[in-house]
This record gives C-alpha cells, sequence and structure tokens, in this order.
C-alpha cells in the first residue's frame, strides 16, 4: 500500500529566501507525482506534474524534481513571496487512485 | 474556462440526518472525482466516474454514501445517515481525458465543508 509522506509539516521563513519541501513516497511503481497549493477555504491548485520518465519540472519560481529509485521529491521555491502562504500536498499516481500527503503548511512573513 | 462549481460550500447538520452535494465539472471533462478531506489529512478519494460510469469506489463507505452521475455531466454525492465522523470538506475534481486512475492533471473545486453535530 502506498504511503506518502511530507515533512516538514509547518514552515515558516522570511520574505526572499529559497526553500524546499520534501515528499516520501514508499512504492516506486508510479506513473506520476504531482504537487497541489491548497488556500484555506479552497480547492486544490495542481502547480507541477512530474511523469515516472521525468526527473524534474520547472514553472516560473517553482522546480519540482523526482528520483523514483528513492522514493522521493522535493518542490524548490525561489524567492519566496508572502503569497506563497498556504498548504503544499504532493500526490503520487499510479495503477490507484492519488495517494495524497498531508501536506507542509507554508508561511512567508513579509 | 469556467472551474468546478461545487454546493453548497458549507454544511452544519446533525448526526443521523442526510446530506447532499453537488457538483459541476469543468465543461467536457470526461472523468469526475469526489474526494474526502478530514482536517490536517490530505484528500482521500471516494469514487471516481468515467463518463456515466464508476471506475473505482472501493473506499465509499457503501452503507452510507451513495453517488451519481447524471448524463456524464453533473454529479451529487449523498450521504445517509451522516456519522461524527463524516466531518471533513469533500472536494469534487475533474480531469479531461478518459484515462486511467491518475494519469492526468485534475482540476479541483472549493469544497463543501460538512460539519456534523
Amino acid at each position: 500500500k502506498q504511503e506518502v509522506t511530507q515533512i516538514p509539516a509547518a514552515l515558516s521563513v522570511p520574505e526572499g529566501e529559497n526553500l524546499v519541501l520534501n515528499c516520501s513516497f514508499t512504492d516506486s511503481a508510479i506513473y506520476n507525482l504531482q504537487w497541489f497549493r491548497q488556500d484555506p477555504g479552497k480547492g486544490l491548485t495542481s502547480l507541477l506534474l512530474i511523469q515516472s520518465s521525468q526527473r524534474e519540472q520547472t514553472s516560473g519560481r517553482l522546480n519540482a524534481s523526482l528520483d523514483k529509485s528513492s522514493g522521493r521529491s522535493t518542490l524548490y521555491i525561489a524567492a519566496s513571496q508572502p503569497g506563497d502562504s498556504a498548504t503544499y500536498l504532493c500526490a503520487v499516481g499510479g495503477n490507484t487512485p492519488l495517494v495524497f500527503g498531508k501536506g507542509t503548511r507554508l508561511s512567508v512573513i513579509a | 474556462e469556467a472551474g468546478v462549481a461545487q454546493s453548497p460550500r458549507y454544511k452544519i447538520i446533525e448526526k443521523r440526518q442526510s446530506v447532499a452535494f453537488w457538483c459541476n465539472p469543468i465543461s467536457g471533462h470526461a472523468t469526475l472525482y469526489w474526494y474526502q478531506q478530514i482536517l490536517g489529512q490530505g484528500p482521500k478519494l471516494l469514487i471516481q466516474f468515467q463518463n456515466n460510469g464508476v471506475v473505482d469506489d472501493s473506499q465509499l463507505p457503501k452503507d452510507r454514501f451513495s453517488a451519481e452521475r447524471l448524463k456524464g455531466v453533473d454529479s451529487t454525492l449523498k450521504i445517509q445517515p451522516a456519522k461524527l465522523e463524516d466531518s471533513a470538506v469533500y472536494l469534487c475534481a475533474s480531469s479531461p481525458r478518459t484515462s486511467g486512475f491518475s494519469t492526468d492533471t485534475q482540476y479541483f473545486g472549493p469544497g463543501t465543508r460538512l460539519t456534523v453535530l
């Protein structure tokens, strides 16, 4: 059974700092890995989707990497802004429904 | 392009009552998902529809939860009777293709926050 773990559970950083969020999964037989953002009282917004054959994906200040063999992914956020404050969830897709981690709650302090 | 619409946004009921949630996916999206997100947890899939048919409902508590997708478009999720542990946010999502389980980007609605007293 696939299990997804995200560390840390919460993170607070000053504006402008670069930061890394971590995601690990137990079963490396995945199709893809997705990073989502969730704002309070709102649904999830897909940020990046990495196919199992890819090593990384970039969108603006976001870069996500995937190492299937070690069961790890990282989300790198460059030059953080207060508007980046949200909960970030990773989810693993395979021959089963998406399995989500519990998320990392990020606060960027101005 | 309009996003996934859900209603109501909030609902408070007493245990043993019934409740229904409605979802309108993005136009043309073949696949529709219902998730349950308990506070502090990631979403858990309850049911996945592909057009009119059910792809996966293995985690749906069928003794009290039911769902249908009308004409392959809108969907309703019903709980009858509700229990205290059903308090959660119920998220609807849709994706464009009729692909397998989780190979496609999913677009989420704002969710319905259910409180069972």
